[in-house]
């Protein structure tokens, strides 16, 4: 029982390359999220999908696309890689948005570097 | 601009002092909670609080809510080296959650 997996662990890029991050979740969860944490900001949100078929936007969403293949697994997208990208990207998943005790579960993590 | 403040940024002590991390915004919450999180991990939840005025105790942790819940602390009696990590809060807003910029504690033996 894995919980949330990432991959890749590590990436580098170069600029204006694309590359998809996977995420893929065990726990039967309604919603999934991506994250992106940068030193001093906390982690903010990129998309998220409160269920399967539907995503959203969240407060950082320029410059990412995202895709729920599925209940298990959600994608996220960088079409052009930019400098300003280079950040370590979380996926979360909870039983669902909103609602007073939502506890998030968190994937270890894809450490992305843009040159 | 973050809707989520948190203080202080840093914070290293010795092994057995009290400390308390503050979680401040200008919005009202639904809940909050804090999280821990480990070099290298992703952020493990810690607590929710849901009630203005909430107080509620994790063994040496203390969490409080703010009467208007547009606040939280976080106190740490005794700390120990295992408390060391990256403190964050997060405030639900309706259908996302809203981290705090944290505030990275290390604990010297």
């Amino acid at each position: 029982n894995a919980g949330v997996t990432q991959t890749p662990k590590f990436q580098v890029l170069k600029t204006g390359q694309s590359m998809t991050l996977q995420c893929a979740q065990d726990m039967n969860h309604n919603s999934m999220y991506w994250y992106r944490q940068d030193p001093g900001m906390g982690l903010r949100l990129i998309y998220y999908s409160a269920s399967e078929g539907t995503t959203d936007k969240g407060e950082v969403p320029n410059g990412y696309n995202v895709s729920r293949l599925n209940k298990r697994e959600f994608s996220l997208r960088l079409e052009s890689a930019a400098p300003s990208q280079t950040s370590v990207y979380f996926c979360a998943i909870s039983e669902s948005t909103g609602g007073s005790y939502n506890e998030q579960f968190f994937g270890p993590g894809t450490r992305l570097t843009v040159l | 601009t973050q809707l989520l403040e948190q203080s202080p940024q840093f914070l290293s002590i010795q092994e057995g002092e009290n400390l308390t991390v503050y979680c401040n915004s200008s919005s009202v919450f639904s809940s909050l909670q804090w999280y821990r999180q480990e070099p290298g991990e992703g952020p493990v939840l810690l607590v929710t609080v849901v009630t203005g005025g909430e107080v509620k105790k994790l063994k040496r942790l203390t969490f409080q809510f703010g009467d208007a819940r547009k606040d939280s602390s976080l106190h740490i009696t005794a700390a120990q080296p295992g408390d060391t990590g990256l403190y964050l809060c997060a405030g639900s807003l309706g259908n996302q959650f809203y981290f705090g910029t944290g505030t990275s504690l290390t604990v010297i033996p």
